[in-house]
Parts: structure tokens; sequence; C-alpha cells
């Protein structure tokens, strides 16, 4: 069984502070991504990975960063967090793209920033 | 631009059939996912389209007609743990997902 963890399920940070996400798979996986998920709006991508120390920006990079130091763990980091911050972080991964094969998702982390 | 369109809601009695429709619009096709989705969980892939036709797995069959830009996610015998929101993602030429709002379906006794 695919196995995609996140470091929490829900956080809650101050307007500022440095937040870091950590997601791990355990499939051997090449892809990893960073999605956020608002009521309303589909799945949004923020960055993705397709080898270690490689990343690509999605549709809103914009106040995130990522690290990929390792194959099988991808990190989100928010340089300084704000309100509108506040959504579910979903970790994915999956086999090249050039397959069927689809994303395995981690639980999620719900994070607040107040 | 990209553009995936779900009904946000829908509502159906136990033990009935629901079809949920997905229309499309990417620059590009690589195939269409459906994912379930329970409140609080995360996505789990339910079925992949990227030929015409009806592919069946089950209780949950999806269809898909790419020149129409359209594709259905069908649930017969509907149990209520199949209350949940079903996304829609198509992969676009790029290889990259673009997902849909998704569509919340309630079942009813």
């Amino acid at each position: 069984d695919v196995k995609v963890t996140q470091s929490s399920r829900y956080l809650v940070k101050r307007t500022g502070e440095k937040v870091f996400l950590e997601c791990v798979q355990d499939m051997d996986h090449e892809n990893m991504f960073w999605y956020r998920q608002d009521p309303g709006l589909g799945l949004r991508l923020i960055y993705f990975s397709y080898d270690v120390k490689m990343k690509e920006k999605g549709d809103i990079p914009e106040g995130y960063s990522v690290s990929r130091e390792k194959k099988e763990r991808f990190s989100l980091i928010l340089e300084s967090a704000s309100t509108n911050q506040t959504s579910m972080y979903l970790c994915a991964s999956s086999f090249p793209e050039q397959t069927s094969y689809e994303q395995y998702f981690g639980p999620g982390t719900r994070l607040t920033v107040t | 631009g990209q553009n995936i369109d779900q009904p946000t809601e829908m509502t159906a009695t136990e033990g009935a059939i629901v079809q949920i429709n997905c229309t499309y619009q990417t620059s590009g096709f690589n195939g269409l996912f459906w994912y379930q989705q329970h409140a609080g969980e995360a996505p789990t892939f339910l079925s992949y389209n990227v030929l015409d036709g009806l592919e069946e797995k089950g209780r949950f069959s999806s269809f898909l007609s790419r020149s129409k830009g359209y594709s259905y996610l069908l649930l017969k015998e509907l149990q209520m743990k199949d209350s949940a929101s079903y996304l829609c993602a198509v992969r676009d030429s790029n290889y990259q997902l673009i997902w849909g709002a998704g569509t919340k379906l309630i079942i009813k006794p």
C-alpha cells in the first residue's frame, strides 16, 4: 500500500511566522506535489518536483518555497505566514506523469494563520 | 483558459443511481481522473479514462467523450458511505492535472 504522510493534521501559526510542512512517501515515487484546497475551488498546485533537488512552480507559488533533498521527502515552506494562507494543504506523489498512474495523497494539514 | 465544470452539490437516495457530470476545456488532453474525497480526508483515486467509452469498476463507472469534452461518474446502488465530494481532474498537454471544484454528493436514507 502506498503511504503518503504529512507531519501535522492541524497547525495554528501566527502571522509572520515561518512554517514548515513536511511530506514523506514510501513508494519510491519520482513526482511529488503540494496543493492547497479551499472551499468552492479546485485543488490548486503550489509547487511540484520531478526529482531530488528539482522543483517547479505551480499555479500559485507566491509566498511559498519548497525543498526536496531526498527522494521520499518534499517540504513546503511558508516564508512569512499570512492569514490568506489559511487553508488545507495536501501533499501527493506519483510515478512519472507520462503514464496513467494516479496521484496518491497524504491526509492533509489544516493550517490556520491568526 | 483551462476550465473544469462540475455541479456543486447533488442529492440522491440510498439504493438509487446518480450520475455526476464533468465538462472540461483544457489545452490538450492526456487522461481524465475521478477522485473521491470524504469530509476532512485526502482524495482517493476512483477511475481513469483516456479513451472514449465506459469503464466499469464495481458499483462505479466512468464515461468519457473526448470530442465533447465530457465525462460522467455513475454510482449505482448508493450507500450512505458514498456521501462525499467527487473530484474530476484532467491531465493537459503538459501532463499537469487541472482540477474541478468537486461535487458534494449527499445521500439520504
